[in-house]
């Protein structure tokens, strides 16, 4: 499995675009790029997934380069209850989500 | 639509006891996968029923460690004799048939072994 990495933490204010890279120079042709987001004492939540290019949902953005070695998660106009851990997880495919999580991007928003 | 249920959400036990965690996933997720977070370490998988069955058991620390799925719906994870390093946060996850499908967590079970 590609293994991927990713800033420790970030800080914004609120109302700002935060953006969260994740290089994962190992990833293969059946992987997707699958995005989670984790509150203090609760699972892990699924955001957003690509293959390539970019891929936008009601919550966020991912931007996906042609090389796909990184990839860019767009939060637009945070707010304090964004405050949570990114985790960027590259899934194969062929092992539906038997995901390997690695440490996260904690995400302080400010007022 | 219910989300996938973690029962208890926690429990403290003493060293060599018995506990069972139960998951009761989102109905009609044939897929039911077990995950934990150990203190200071990062969310591992431990495995993966498709149904009834062990599709990936591959994560599963020691065989004082035994997750069933009868039925193919809630599944169990018991531990026996539960060990100090055995203290964490349990999580159970769902996901529909077919590959490129989300997976839902449950909030987890929180053990301490005392």
């Amino acid at each position: 499995l590609a293994k991927t990495t990713q800033p420790i933490s970030m800080d914004s204010y609120e109302g700002q675009e935060v953006n969260i890279t994740c290089s994962h120079n190992n990833i293969a042709t059946n992987d997707y790029i699958t995005w989670y987001q984790q509150f203090p004492s609760q699972g892990p939540r699924f955001i957003i997934q690509g293959y390539k290019t970019k891929v936008t949902n009601e919550v966020a953005s991912l931007f996906i380069p042609a090389d796909r070695k990184s990839s860019t998660l767009s939060l637009p106009r945070v707010s304090l209850s964004d405050t949570a851990v990114y985790y960027c997880l590259v899934r194969n495919n062929n092992a539906g989500n038997m995901l390997t999580f690695g440490g996260g991007t904690r995400l302080m928003v400010k007022p | 639509e219910a989300g996938v249920t973690q029962f208890p959400s926690h429990s403290v036990i003493e060293k060599g006891q018995t506990v069972t965690l139960r998951c009761d996933p989102i109905s009609g997720h044939d897929n039911l996968y077990w995950y934990r977070r150990v203190m200071g370490k990062e969310i591992k998988f431990l495995l993966h029923f498709v149904k009834e069955s062990k599709q990936d058991e591959s994560g599963m620390p020691n065989n004082r460690f035994l997750a069933e799925r009868t039925g193919g719906t809630y599944s169990t994870l018991k531990v026996q004799p539960a060990e100090l390093e055995d203290s964490g946060v349990y999580f159970c996850a769902s996901s529909r048939r077919g590959g490129g499908t989300e997976a839902f967590f449950g909030q987890g079970t929180r053990l301490t072994v005392v």
